[in-house]
């Protein structure tokens, strides 16, 4: 059972560029959830969907997008990268929303230049 | 909104009892959980507790709810090398609000 995926683990890119973080779950989970994480600032929710076709905006939505084509698979996209989303983001899911455990990928490393 | 508040750092010697604490604000949180997050990994559930219990114990792990001060704590007891990790507190579980995580360093 190989939980949360998250790809790729490291990724550099240039101011400007674009690029999608993958994530995918086989717990058939309908919550998902793109997190980022910075020094001293814990892990901010970034998108969230409450299940296939559906997406939210959470506490730092700006320069993110997603979309829930599947209950598997929530890609994170970055349509023009900026330094300040260099961080480390990850991927989780659980059952429902507002109930039980989230699980987390192992997360995503992208530093922006 | 929702705020979750903890220490950043904590340092204990190993065998020592470590007790990290957390304030929240959301009192509609249904439960209230402690993830671990060790170097270079996700976040992992440790333990949990139901909003209407006080407390939980689990082998070295006790959680205390003080549900009207909406005070959270986690104790470890005989804190070993292995604990040493980042603690987050967090409420509700989807769309769960975190805290900034507290360092646990334990010293040999």
């Amino acid at each position: 059972n190989a939980g949360v995926t998250q790809t790729p683990k490291f990724q550099v890119l240039k101011t400007g560029q674009s690029m999608t973080l993958q994530c995918a779950q086989d717990m058939n989970h309908e919550y998902m959830s793109w997190y980022r994480q910075d020094p001293g600032m814990g892990l901010r929710l970034i998108h969230y969907s409450v299940g296939a076709g559906i997406t939210d905006q959470g506490e730092v939505p700006n320069g993110y997008n997603v979309s829930r084509s599947t209950t598997e698979d929530f890609p994170l996209r970055l349509l023009s990268a900026a330094p300040s989303q260099t961080s480390v983001y990850f991927c989780a899911s659980s059952y429902g929303a507002g109930t039980g455990e989230l699980f987390f990928g192992e997360g995503s490393r992208l530093t922006v230049l | 909104g929702e705020d979750v508040e903890q220490s950043l750092f904590l340092s204990v010697r190993e065998g020592d009892s470590s007790v990290i604490n957390c304030t929240y604000t959301d009192s509609s949180s249904t439960y209230l959980y402690w993830y671990k997050q060790e170097p270079g990994a996700g976040l992992q559930l440790l333990t949990y507790i139901f909003s209407n219990m006080d407390m939980k114990q689990d082998q070295r792990l006790t959680v205390l709810l003080n549900k009207k001060d909406k005070h959270l704590s986690l104790r470890i007891a005989d804190t070993q090398t292995g604990d040493s990790a980042i603690y987050f507190c967090a409420e509700n579980a989807g769309k769960s609000t975190f805290g900034d995580g507290t360092t646990l360093t334990v010293k040999p």
